[in-house]
């Protein structure tokens, strides 16, 4: 069973900016969720993809979006970067089926803005 | 306003010590969740409790549910090396986790 991939581990860009990031979800796992974990807090939900389309989204702008593909792999872009997007940003996918349903986490994206 | 308080934010102790860690809310919750999150890596689950005062084993940690499912605690018994990490609490809804922010748990040889 594969678990979740994320790429790149590492990236920095400066302000001003657009990057692109990669999830690839477990094995049989058709819901993708994004999270953004700043230095020293918890993860927060940006926004999560089920069967290809948006199913929910936290409280970040739309400068944040994604995608989904047939596959169940993911994208989170963020368009005109920020300092303030300097963070890890988590993927983790589950199998959609129940209310406490456990996440899967990917090893994460660490972005860095300049 | 955080929806979870975690206490403490960061705790150092040495091998052998036991701890507690705490999950708090002003909200009633259905179920909570425990992840620990190491170095470099995303968080995994430890446990889920769903029943206000219910109480999980997992070897050497004791999950606990508040009775009023407004508060959860974790206690580790004998920490060792391989337990330092971010312990979050988290809320589950359908993949839409809410998170605390965490203790951070630094166990010394």
């Amino acid at each position: 069973e594969t678990g979740v991939t994320q790429s790149p581990t590492h990236l920095i860009k400066t302000r001003g900016q657009q990057v692109t990031l990669r999830c690839s979800s477990q094995s049989g796992h058709n819901t993708v969720s994004w999270y953004q974990q700043a230095l020293g807090q918890g993860p927060q939900f940006i926004f999560q993809y089920y069967r290809e389309e948006e199913n929910g989204r936290g409280n970040f702008p739309p400068r944040f979006s994604g995608l989904q593909f047939p596959n169940y792999s993911s994208e989170l872009n963020v368009n005109a970067l920020e300092l303030d997007d300097s963070a890890l940003y988590l993927c983790a996918s589950s199998s959609g089926q129940g209310y406490t349903g456990e996440l899967f986490f990917g090893e994460g994206s660490r972005l860095t803005v300049l | 306003t955080q929806l979870l308080e975690q206490s403490p934010q960061f705790l150092s102790i040495q091998e052998g010590e036991n701890l507690t860690v705490y999950c708090n809310s002003s909200s009633v919750f259905s179920s909570l969740q425990w992840y620990r999150q190491e170095p470099g890596e995303g968080p995994v689950l430890l446990v889920t409790v769903v029943t206000g005062g219910e109480v999980k084993k997992l070897k050497r940690l004791t999950f606990q549910f508040g009775d009023a499912r407004k508060d959860s605690s974790l206690h580790i018994t004998a920490a060792q090396p391989g337990d330092t990490g971010l312990y979050l609490c988290a809320v589950p809804h359908r993949g839409k986790s809410t998170f605390g922010d965490g203790t951070t748990l630094t166990v010394k040889p």
